[in-house]
């Protein structure tokens, strides 16, 4: 059964630095979110894309982040400059249409310094 | 506003018993109704989902979810519970199909040998 994959399984960067968490969601889906999960939290909305244009984002999503879609498989989320409380799980999902659920990655685990 | 109250943080279930988790939502439209599970160090797994069809839905595993509108509720069971149960259990809601999830807390299972 295809999967949403999500690289690297595990980043661990200093505080300030940039990162790119990178998704490949199911090939024939078109709508992508990410999603959060600090630890011991529940998981929160970030943010969702859909015909290469931002859906809706959360309060978390602020200026520090951005998401792309640079080619026809990748989706990227973009933390300019990483705080402490950045720290947490992010979840990629995507769905083929308005009509399907999301499927999710595994996650990566940002661990900031 | 969605929001999603998941009762009790941990469950324990002796293995071969019902397991019943709860799950109460607000919505200010119809919702679409969801639960995932969530296996240690794995991504979110879709177990069910309530879209305005059936009320009693059938998801994977020999898990079931109740829709009840007078009640507001979505409460998760199966008959009889397995070793392989043990995760963590996300209720989730969405006013529309394509729209943002929000989640629940969550409800972490143990079972009981």
């Amino acid at each position: 059964e295809p999967e949403v994959t999500q690289t690297p399984s595990h980043q661990v960067t200093q505080m300030g630095q940039e990162v790119i968490l990178r998704c490949v969601p199911i090939s024939n889906h078109l709508y992508f979110y990410w999603y959060r999960q600090i630890l011991g939290q529940k998981v929160e909305f970030l943010v969702s894309f859909y015909n290469n244009e931002i859906s809706e984002k959360s309060e978390i999503f602020d200026d520090q982040f951005s998401v792309e879609r640079p080619d026809g498989s990748n989706f990227t989320l973009k933390i300019r400059s990483t705080k402490l409380e950045d720290s947490a799980m992010y979840f990629c999902a995507s769905s083929v249409d308005s009509y399907q659920p999301q499927h999710f990655g595994d996650g990566t685990r940002l661990s900031i310094l | 506003a969605q929001s999603v109250t998941q009762l009790g943080s941990h469950v324990s279930v002796s293995e071969g018993a019902l397991v019943l988790l709860r799950c109460n939502y607000s919505s200010s439209v119809p919702p679409y109704l969801f639960w995932y599970v969530q296996y240690p160090n794995q991504g979110l797994q879709l177990l069910l989902k309530y879209t305005s069809a059936a009320t009693l839905v059938k998801g994977i595993n020999g898990f079931e979810a109740e829709f009840k509108k007078s009640e507001t509720s979505f409460h998760l069971t199966k008959p009889s519970a397995h070793m392989s149960d043990a995760a963590e259990y996300f209720c989730a809601v969405s006013e529309n199909r394509d729209d943002k999830i929000i989640f629940g807390k969550g409800t972490r299972l143990h079972i009981l040998p």
